[in-house]
């Protein structure tokens, strides 16, 4: 399957500072998933990119893909500590779903 | 109501002996999986069902064998558990293999 480098593998923030991680393939991607796992929760779909240069939001959260479609990036604006959590890339080829390593974000109050 | 479900939620065994987690969702979706997420977070396929035919099965150890009754149900039946066995297994499923993937609450096994 395909693979993706995600970077930071931890980040730790104060509440209020901006967050962002980022995934990285050395080849083109069909699309791009995106999940968030809180400490002792289950991924949770956050949203999927597939257009080359797409942004897409969600209140805090921007959502980029890159234009040749080999990379994309999550950032949170003015982090709160509800975003705690690991933030993982996910990259799909034919039927199977490849992962990044994660991200995992502490935010101290 | 519980999309995506789990049984047991924890699991703890001895090595050498065999065990099942059991997964059942009520989302209607065709596609299954099972994951293993280790201590690190990594989280890495296992099989995929679509329909109750194997669809991706990974490289694990053949003591590891899921079953589809159903496209409801996938369940992962584990022989002669190894330390290395421990960790977080989740179930997950789909409406096809390339939407978004909704997951079960995971199953923490320790193998000791």
């Amino acid at each position: 399957g395909q693979q993706v480098m995600q970077i930071p593998q931890y980040q730790h923030v104060q509440e209020g500072e901006d967050f962002t991680t980022y995934c990285n393939s050395s080849t083109t991607l069909s699309n791009i998933q995106w999940y968030k796992q809180r400490p002792g929760g289950h991924p949770v779909f956050l949203i999927q990119l597939v257009k080359s240069g797409e942004v897409k939001k969600q209140k805090r959260l921007t959502f980029q893909f890159g234009e040749a479609k080999k990379n994309s990036s999550l950032h949170i604006t003015a982090t709160q500590t509800t975003d705690v959590g690991t933030y993982f890339c996910a990259v799909l080829s034919g039927s199977r779903l490849t992962f990044g390593e994660g991200t995992q974000l502490t935010v101290n109050p | 109501d519980t999309a995506v479900s789990q049984t047991p939620k924890y699991l703890v065994t001895q090595m050498g002996n065999d065990k099942s987690i059991k997964c059942e969702q009520n989302l209607g979706h065709d596609t299954m999986y099972w994951y293993k997420q280790d201590s690190k977070k990594f989280l890495k396929i296992m099989f995929s069902y679509n329909n109750k035919e194997l669809i991706i099965n990974e490289t694990v150890p053949n003591r590891f064998s899921p079953k589809s009754p159903d496209k409801a149900h996938l369940n992962l039946h584990i022989n002669s558990l190894e330390l290395g066995d421990s960790a977080v297994y989740f179930c997950a499923s789909s409406q096809d293999s390339g939407n978004e993937q909704f997951f079960g609450p995971g199953t923490r096994l320790t193998v000791l």
